[in-house]
Order: structure tokens, then C-alpha cells, then sequence
């Protein structure tokens, strides 16, 4: 079915660890986004890929890094992982062109919790 | 700067009462405005566009590029209703860069 999936859904971790929050879509969709969201606060655009091999940085600056080797994955990574980092990570993507094909489709989001 | 702002963090209407979820925006250009909402335990996902002047779920919402705001109305408001929703704008044209409102918390009691 296409989807777009991100695991895990719950993460509780020690400080300092290495982390990959991973998200993937089945959409065939181009672009993808990664959002930060902290409870009663608006969404941030941590990162963004319009394609293959093509990531930004949003916004909202981020110690994290993602990468697009394959259309289809888009993995976010936190070489070591600080109580800073505590948050809802939410995975998007939306499809070729523009206009009338303009919206989001978002994941279920990673709750990350860093001890 | 480009913005997204949702005055209310919760709005209480009764059912059968008509909603106005207030959303205004800052960015100069011709902006391409959305309403999301995300229902307890679903995913966010998008209600409704200003390009394609739609009603959604009873739901419609006008850009008024003179006041700049696009405020989510509906007539009668339904339990089913109650949700979060998020106003957002693309920042740029040909950038997809979403900027979205702190969210709107509508509860519809019975």
C-alpha cells in the first residue's frame, strides 16, 4: 500500500548515543521533509530533499543530518544525542510539480525522548 | 519575514454552532495557503487548499489577500469535528518550503 512510514515511534535514549530516525515512502513522491514540533508550538522544517542526492537544511537550525541516496528513504541522523534533542520528529513528502499537486503527506512521527 | 499566526490555542464551540478557526499571514508575494488537521490518534494530513477553493468536510476557507488572513469556517460545527488544525503557507514560490501556525485546538461539545 503506498504509505509513508517512520520508525520508531516511541524512542527513549541515553545522551551521547548515535540515533537514525528512519522514514520511507512508497509514494513515488519527490520531495521529502523532515519537521521538529514541540507540544503547542508550530512545526519547524528541520531538513528537505527535492530529490536523489539533493538535501537543505529548513530553517530551524538542527544537529542533525539526513540523507537521500535513494528516492524512497530518508533517514535523519544524530551522531550524539542531547536532552536538547527531546521532541516529535515528523517525516513528509509531496509529489512531482506544483499547484493543484501541492500538499504534504506526513508520517506518525518519532517521539524522541533523550535522558 | 514570512509567517503563519493562529491566535487561539483552543477555540470551544458547542455543536450545531458555526467555527471560524482565525488564520493571518505575512509574506509578500502571491502566497499558496492550506489548512491541516490532525485527529486524536491520526496523522496530519491536509484538509483543505485555497487554490482549489473547495469545501472539505462542510469546512471552507477564503484568502483575503487585503487583510491577509485565510480563516477556516463552517456553519455547524459537529463533535467530529475536534481536532488540531494548522494554518501554512509556502515561503517561497518553487521551494515547497511550508511555514506553518502554532495549530488551533477546536473542541465541539455535545
Amino acid at each position: 500500500e503506498a504509505d509513508i512510514y517512520q520508525t520508531p515511534r516511541y524512542l527513549v535514549i541515553g545522551t551521547g548515543k548515535k540515533i537514525t530516525l528512519e522514514c520511507s515512502q512508497t509514494m513515488g513522491h519527490d520531495k521529502m521533509y523532515w519537521y521538529q514540533q514541540d507540544p503547542g508550538m508550530e512545526l519547524h522544517l528541520i531538513h528537505y530533499s527535492y530529490g536523489v542526492n539533493s538535501t537543505e537544511k529548513g530553517d530551524l537550525s538542527s544537529e542533525s543530518t539526513v540523507s537521500r541516496i535513494r528516492t524512497e528513504h530518508f533517514p535523519l541522523t544524530l551522531e550524539s544525542a542531547r536532552p536538547s534533542h527531546t521532541s516529535q520528529y515528523l517525516c513528509a513528502s509531496s509529489p512531482p510539480g506544483a499547484g493543484s499537486n501541492e500538499k504534504l503527506f506526513f508520517g506518525s512521527g518519532t517521539q524522541l525522548s533523550v535522558l | 519575514a514570512q509567517r503563519v499566526t493562529q491566535p487561539e490555542k483552543l477555540l470551544s464551540v458547542f455543536k450545531g454552532a458555526p467555527v471560524e478557526l482565525k488564520c493571518n499571514y505575512s509574506y509578500s508575494g502571491s502566497p499558496e495557503l492550506f489548512w491541516y488537521v490532525q485527529y486524536s490518534r491520526q496523522r496530519l494530513q491536509l484538509l483543505l487548499r485555497h487554490i482549489s477553493r473547495e469545501s472539505i468536510k462542510g469546512f471552507t476557507a477564503d484568502l483575503n489577500k487585503g487583510e491577509t488572513s485565510f480563516h477556516l469556517k463552517k456553519p455547524f460545527a459537529q463533535e467530529e469535528d475536534s481536532a488540531m488544525y494548522y494554518c501554512a503557507l509556502i515561503g517561497a514560490p518553487g521551494t515547497y518550503k511550508y511555514i506553518f501556525g502554532t495549530g488551533t485546538r477546536l473542541k465541539v461539545l455535545a
